[in-house]
């Protein structure tokens, strides 16, 4: 099956850490990527670590993926109120020769000052 | 470096009418992907082509169709539109595992 689950809403304060959780299904899945939507505007990549990692770091962003338990999480060191948005958790999907994408329902992180 | 760029940007239509929704990758990406998000939701995978042929089908109805052209653009077409299609459209173009987002197209169905 294909499913992927993040909790819907995290608020912080501003300079803390925020930490987004994600969990997947499929366990064939090669890459999992992490996407920012701020609102009425497109998907930003962010980041996506590669399924024989279980650590990467980029800047103030860091993911761990646990894929014993199926699960990621993105790590947001010094959270600022530009951190405001939706974050997506999305896990290639493989049928055959069909690749896609499989989204989970985004986490509304909001930043309060 | 241009992005990924969809057209239009926003597009009002009536039930039973049909819509054209397009994109252009950025330069140098040979593989197109269209996702549907109702608000609220995430992106929902409707097709993927790669060199012109359809590589993946999502679960949507045949009234949704695409193609992609020699240039690797690419439009999405739904007939018969319902009110349950308005949605942001959002093409993704990719040259390996990242996929690169659009704007997107918002569909308003009356």
């Amino acid at each position: 099956g294909e499913d992927v689950e993040q909790s819907l809403f995290l608020s912080v304060r501003e300079g803390d850490s925020s930490v987004i959780n994600c969990t997947y299904t499929d366990s064939s899945s090669t890459y999992l990527y992490w996407y920012k939507q701020e609102p009425g505007a497109g998907l930003q990549l962010l980041t996506y670590i590669f399924s024989n990692m279980d650590m990467k770091q980029d800047q103030r962003l860091t993911v761990l993926l646990n894929k014993k338990d199926k699960h990621l999480s993105l790590r947001i060191a010094d959270t600022q109120t530009g951190d405001s948005a939706i974050y997506f958790c999305a896990e290639i999907y493989h049928a055959g020769n069909n690749r896609k994408l499989i989204w989970g329902l985004g986490t509304s992180l909001a930043v309060n000052p | 470096d241009a992005g990924v760029t969809q057209s239009p940007t926003h597009l009002i239509k009536t039930r039973g009418q049909h819509v054209t929704l397009r994109c252009s990758p950025i330069s140098g990406h040979k593989s197109v992907s269209w996702y549907q998000q109702v608000l609220g939701q995430g992106p929902q995978f409707i097709f993927q082509y790669y060199e012109k042929e359809e590589r993946g089908r999502g679960n949507f109805p045949d009234r949704f169709s695409a193609r992609q052209f020699p240039n690797y653009s690419s439009e999405l077409n739904v007939n018969a539109l319902l009110l349950g299609d308005s949605a942001l459209y959002l093409c993704a173009s990719s040259l390996g595992n990242e996929q690169f987002f659009g704007p997107g197209t918002r569909l308003t169905v009356l």
